[in-house]
């Protein structure tokens, strides 16, 4: 069975400093993978998603970027931590062109202070 | 934009059933109709999705509309564990992030 993974669970960090968070699927090849932003009492926001290894399509300007260095492997990164990036980031994927059913990670909460 | 309207908020007794609306108005005739339900402090589940017919599975059933400008999910016995935020989403065939997000119903069940 596919399982996706995320960590970690919780991070804290002061503003400026790197982010690295990493999500990982097991059980399948060749998946869609996604990254979503959720700020507190909002919905999900589409920060990245790639059909495939090195391919990146962004959604939203920001201060993140996304890379996907093996098929099951997606990591979410930003040099300069800011304020606003606060946010639980959840990981998904998908396979196929089909229904584009997504299925999700438990989730980093990010608190930068 | 979510393109999807739902109630903030619903309240259920436990063991009773509840029906979830959602409209969708301006869909088109190539998008799917997804739910998913999000726990406190979790990922989003998926639930069900479907195009025109209505469908069932473990987890619930879903009608759509004949015209496809609304639908219902329907939990047909409420309990505890499905109080959680439900989202429904239109999302267009093929990988590209297309299920977008609103702000989904709140749901609220009674013991």
């Amino acid at each position: 069975s596919q399982t996706i993974h995320q960590w970690p669970a919780t991070l804290v960090q002061p503003v400026g400093s790197p982010l690295s968070l990493e999500c990982t699927v097991e059980g399948t090849s060749n998946p869609n993978l996604y990254w979503y932003r959720q700020a507190a009492g909002r919905g999900l926001q589409l920060l990245f998603y790639s059909v495939g290894i090195g391919q990146i399509s962004s959604e939203v300007p920001q201060n993140l970027s996304a890379s996907r260095p093996q098929d099951r492997q997606f990591i979410l990164s930003s040099k300069k931590l800011l304020l606003s990036d606060s946010g639980f980031y959840l990981c998904a994927w998908s396979v196929g062109s089909g229904k584009n059913i997504q299925y999700f990670g438990a989730g980093t909460r990010l608190s930068v202070l | 934009d979510a393109k999807t309207t739902q109630p903030n908020s619903m309240e259920s007794n436990e063991e009773e059933p509840v029906h979830l609306p959602c409209n969708h108005s301006t869909i088109s005739g190539t998008d799917y109709i997804h739910w998913y339900r999000q726990l406190p402090s979790q990922g989003p589940e998926y639930v069900i999705h479907g195009l025109t017919s209505n469908v069932n599975n473990r987890m619930a059933s879903l009608a759509i509309a004949e015209d496809r400008k609304s639908s219902t999910l329907i939990l047909h016995r409420a309990t505890l564990r499905d109080a959680a935020v439900y989202y429904c989403i239109r999302g267009r065939g093929g990988s590209q992030g297309n299920l977008i997000f609103g702000k989904g119903t709140k749901l609220s069940v009674k013991p």
